[in-house]
């Protein structure tokens, strides 16, 4: 099946930055997700944007659509160590059902 | 209270062997899913159920066999278990397909 693609593969910042992490992806979606996994736990979704909308936030998140590029970004604002995590970005492609996800983008925030 | 809750969280066997691996959530969602996640953290979808019913069947060997009581629960039977299934498994939910998913906290699998 198609695969979205994480961009980059990882990420080192200072706490207080900004994170910004892209995704792109294959399939004519439906909708976009982001999720978070810290070490040893579940995924936890973060945001989900759908296919006619190009922006949205949801606290310190920030995620952008651009179909006619099939990518996708997520930025995160004046990151914290908590922050630390691997993010994934997920693809619903509507028609099958399915969702896709990337391969993750670990994030690490120093203190 | 636990949202998705799965069990066990570690479970350590030998080739050959049948084992379980159990969810329940408590979210009154009408959808759940397995996943197995490998040690490069690839996340596949192995199976999903909506209402008790199958809709989602990966290409997945047949010695995995969900098994859904009712809507609240969904378990995973392994048979003749291969050193290739060791990965972590992850049960999750969701209310509308494929949308915005509620992940338990995952069962690493190790077959020794």
């Amino acid at each position: 099946s198609q695969q979205g693609e994480e961009d980059p593969q990882a990420l080192s910042i200072q706490e207080g930055e900004n994170a910004t992490m892209n995704c792109s992806y294959k399939t004519s979606i439906n909708n976009l997700q982001w999720y978070r996994q810290n070490s040893g736990r579940g995924l936890v979704h973060l945001i989900l944007i759908r296919s006619n909308e190009r922006e949205k936030h949801s606290g310190r998140l920030r995620v952008t659509l651009d179909t006619s590029k099939k990518s996708s970004s997520l930025l995160i604002t004046a990151s914290r160590a908590a922050d630390t995590a691997s993010y994934f970005c997920a693809e619903g492609d509507g028609a099958n059902s399915k969702l896709t996800f990337g391969k993750g983008i670990t994030l690490s925030v120093r203190p | 209270d636990t949202a998705v809750s799965q069990t066990p969280k570690y479970l350590v066997t030998q080739m050959g062997n049948d084992k379980s691996i159990k969810c329940e959530q408590n979210l009154g969602h009408d959808t759940m899913y397995w996943y197995k996640q490998d040690s490069k953290k690839f996340l596949k979808i192995m199976f999903s159920y909506n209402n008790k019913e199958l809709i989602i069947n990966e290409t997945v060997p047949n010695r995995f066999s969900p098994k859904s009581p009712d809507k609240a629960h969904l378990n995973l039977h392994i048979n003749s278990l291969e050193l290739g299934d060791s990965a972590v498994y992850f049960c999750a939910s969701s209310q509308i397909l494929q949308e915005r998913l509620f992940f338990g906290s995952g069962t690493q699998l190790s077959v020794l």
